[in-house]
């Protein structure tokens, strides 16, 4: 594809269930990036990828967060036991390399009830 | 620890005016500097990225400078149009680092 893709666009959840949320990064981009964006600011960092592992996961805020990459290319983020503060907008980015041009997926839209 | 600021939160101008957005950063230790383009509900548009070895950076009616030194860097708008309406966000690779710390965002609106 052309751009990154992120599946679903909307996920509705209620409390304590787990969430699994996609993203497609463009083909031949080898660093893939989570963040999270909660209203009125700016995407937190989650964890980065550089090919298969997770070379920076500092920004996930506790272990009910998981992420892979287990092919160097599609990831997936996962949220155990979620919480109603967990509600936000997933986005994905990817890049060539290190400290390129970082290209953003449309998010996915979590809402825990 | 980085933070970025991005002054005005808001903006609301005539459309054809030149405006300028403002983004400040505290540690100067940086790689590069992205500005962002966010439409309400959508993901982030790449602007432009400047390398932190570089002063600007132009693209059509953007032009993007960078003062590595003093921890800013400007987002000039030239002849704004309805078009432009969006949320502009500025973001900072710290060296030794590849994730962006990004500032809020300025909420521009060009009216008709």
């Amino acid at each position: 594809g052309a751009g990154v893709s992120q599946t679903p666009s909307n996920k509705v959840t209620e409390k304590g269930k787990y969430v699994e949320l996609r993203c497609d990064p463009i083909s031949g981009h080898t660093a893939l990036y989570w963040y999270r964006q909660s209203l009125g600011q700016g995407p937190e960092f989650l964890i980065y990828f550089q090919g298969t592992g997770a070379a920076d996961d500092s920004g996930l805020p506790n272990d009910r967060f998981f992420a892979v990459r287990p092919e160097g290319s599609v990831s997936t983020l996962k949220i155990q036991r979620t919480e109603r503060g967990d509600s936000a907008v997933y986005l994905c980015a990817s890049g060539r390399t290190l400290y390129n041009e970082q290209f953003f997926g449309p998010g996915t839209r979590l809402t825990v009830l | 620890k980085q933070e970025v600021t991005q002054i005005p939160a808001a903006l609301s101008v005539p459309e054809g005016e030149n405006l300028v957005l403002n983004c400040s950063f505290t540690d100067s230790a940086i790689y590069n500097l992205q500005w962002f383009r966010q439409d309400p509900g959508k993901g982030l548009t790449s602007l432009l990225l400047i390398q932190s070895s570089q002063r600007e950076q132009t693209s059509g009616r953007l032009n993007a400078s960078l003062d590595k030194s003093s921890g800013r860097s400007t987002l000039y708008i030239a002849a704004s149009q309805p078009g432009d309406s969006a949320t502009y966000l500025c973001a900072v690779t710290q060296g030794g680092s590849e994730k962006l710390v990004f500032g809020k965002g300025t909420k521009l609106t060009v009216n008709p």
